[in-house]
């Protein structure tokens, strides 16, 4: 049973327009998120991350919003750059615990 | 320079034959783990540890064994591998702590034939 779930393989956006991804959870003991990037041939990245506590965190480009009664999360990038395209990782993490659920991932493709 | 390393980063092998994959991490992290990443599945969690000599389960621990009796090293251990184990590895570290990032190795492309 899929506890983080990312419906969408994959993600075609215009250079500097703003990309979004999507995240939904289903278990509501999590109680931090974080995203992840990878690019092929290495391993995940962290990128930003968001508490239970907060509805919005923000790191330069990056933001993620959390709403928690729809245990809903999304990552915006604005403006999006070439250098963004890569598979990206959304993750959970039950309070107190180290171990991280992953959800399927999302291939962004940024083109020029 | 602060790193995860997984040795060997690519492997072709036959079904049954015992197999190790190295992780070392020089973060002097207490916690390190284990993942597969499957297509549409994500990464799930196979072993980790918390300490020396502390390791437990996670959600896909079948088939394969771990030890860690460095602070530094988790090696990952397939003593009968089989083609349904066949996988992109990665080796995670962190310090213990709920919101410490994890950093991963570049990963283990392992193919059972």
């Amino acid at each position: 049973d899929q506890q983080v779930k990312q419906n969408s393989p994959s993600l075609s956006v215009q250079e500097g327009r703003i990309s979004i991804l999507n995240c939904d959870y289903t278990n509501s003991m999590f109680d931090y998120f974080l995203w992840y990037k990878k690019y092929p041939a290495e391993g995940p990245t962290f990128l930003i991350s968001i508490s239970s506590i907060k509805d919005k965190n923000e790191d330069g480009r990056f933001t993620v919003f959390l709403n928690k009664s729809a245990k809903h999360l999304s990552l915006h990038i604005v403006p999006s750059q070439p250098g963004d395209s890569a598979v990206y990782f959304c993750a959970a993490r039950f309070q107190g615990a180290q171990k991280l659920v992953f959800g399927q991932g999302t291939r962004l493709t940024i083109n020029p | 320079e602060a790193q995860v390393t997984q040795n060997p980063r690519y492997l072709i092998t036959v079904t049954g034959k015992k197999l190790t994959v190295t992780c070392s991490q020089n973060m002097n992290h207490e916690y390190m783990s284990w993942y597969r990443q499957d297509p549409g599945l994500g990464l799930r969690q196979i072993y980790y540890s918390m300490n020396v000599e502390v390791t437990d389960k996670g959600d896909v621990p079948e088939g394969y064994k771990v030890s860690r009796k460095e602070k530094r090293n988790f090696p990952l251990i397939l003593e009968s591998p089989s083609p349904n184990q066949t996988s992109l590895y990665f080796c995670a570290s962190s310090f213990l702590g709920a919101k410490e990032t994890q950093y991963f190795g570049p990963g283990t492309r392992l193919l059972v034939l």
